[in-house]
């Protein structure tokens, strides 16, 4: 079955803290990794996206970084602010066809002033 | 608003009853998406919808749930017979072609509670 684990459930950082949150698939057949931000009471927002022939991109104060042989992808938030406190889900698109994404668990992020 | 709209956001109903979810997708768009979200969980695929047809159900549960998304209106989920493990956000997504990009906008969600 295809899956997409994430990792921490949840993370607290203080302000300007630069919070990582981690994800790893178990099926090759994905093309595109999403992450989406969603506060609570709200859909989720895409925030940033790569595909797997890129390493990392950027994004503002938003960074994914992606390692195909591992098939692992992780999010970086540097200067990490109040604001950014949410709930943060990877994604996952299967190969060719439609946009369906397979998500993971989300990890609660809080940011102390 | 040129979001995709859900309504409505929250609805509460007693087992045994039938709820029905809505979605406008985006202005343009012609392809929805339904997902479910249970608390603390992150969201599953239910079903995949272009206008008159359903593409992909294999998220949905075998019975009681059904989707449709017609020629004009929104697309509608349907929970016939609701039992307490409905309770869950269930979300709408839309995206303007049906491949690629796995961009994805969603709504905020229509909050179901069963009694």
């Amino acid at each position: 079955q295809q899956q997409v684990k994430q990792s921490p459930q949840s993370l607290i950082v203080q302000k300007g803290g630069i919070p990582i949150i981690n994800c790893a698939y178990e099926n090759t057949a994905f093309d595109y990794f999403p992450w989406y931000q969603q506060f609570p009471g709200k859909g989720p927002a895409l925030l940033i996206a790569i595909r797997p022939d890129v390493s990392e991109k950027k994004e503002g104060r938003f960074t994914i970084s992606f390692n195909k042989s591992a098939k692992q992808f992780s999010l970086h938030i540097m200067d990490s602010q109040p604001g950014d406190s949410a709930t943060y889900f990877c994604a996952a698109k299967i190969t060719g066809g439609y946009n369906k994404l397979i998500f993971g668990a989300g990890t609660r992020l809080a940011v102390h002033p | 608003n040129a979001g995709v709209m859900q309504n409505p956001r929250h609805l509460v109903r007693r087992r045994g009853q039938e709820a029905r979810l809505r979605c406008s997708p985006m202005k343009g768009h012609s392809h929805v998406y339904w997902y479910r979200q249970l608390p603390e969980e992150g969201l599953k695929f239910m079903v995949y919808l272009q206008k008159e047809n359903i593409i992909d159900e294999s998220g949905m549960p075998k019975e009681r749930f059904s989707a449709e998304f017609p020629k004009e209106g929104p697309s509608i989920l349907r929970i016939q017979q609701v039992v307490r493990g409905d309770s869950a956000a269930y979300f709408c997504a839309s995206s303007l072609s049906g491949s690629g990009t796995g961009e994805l906008f969603f709504g905020e969600g229509s909050r179901l509670t069963v009694l």
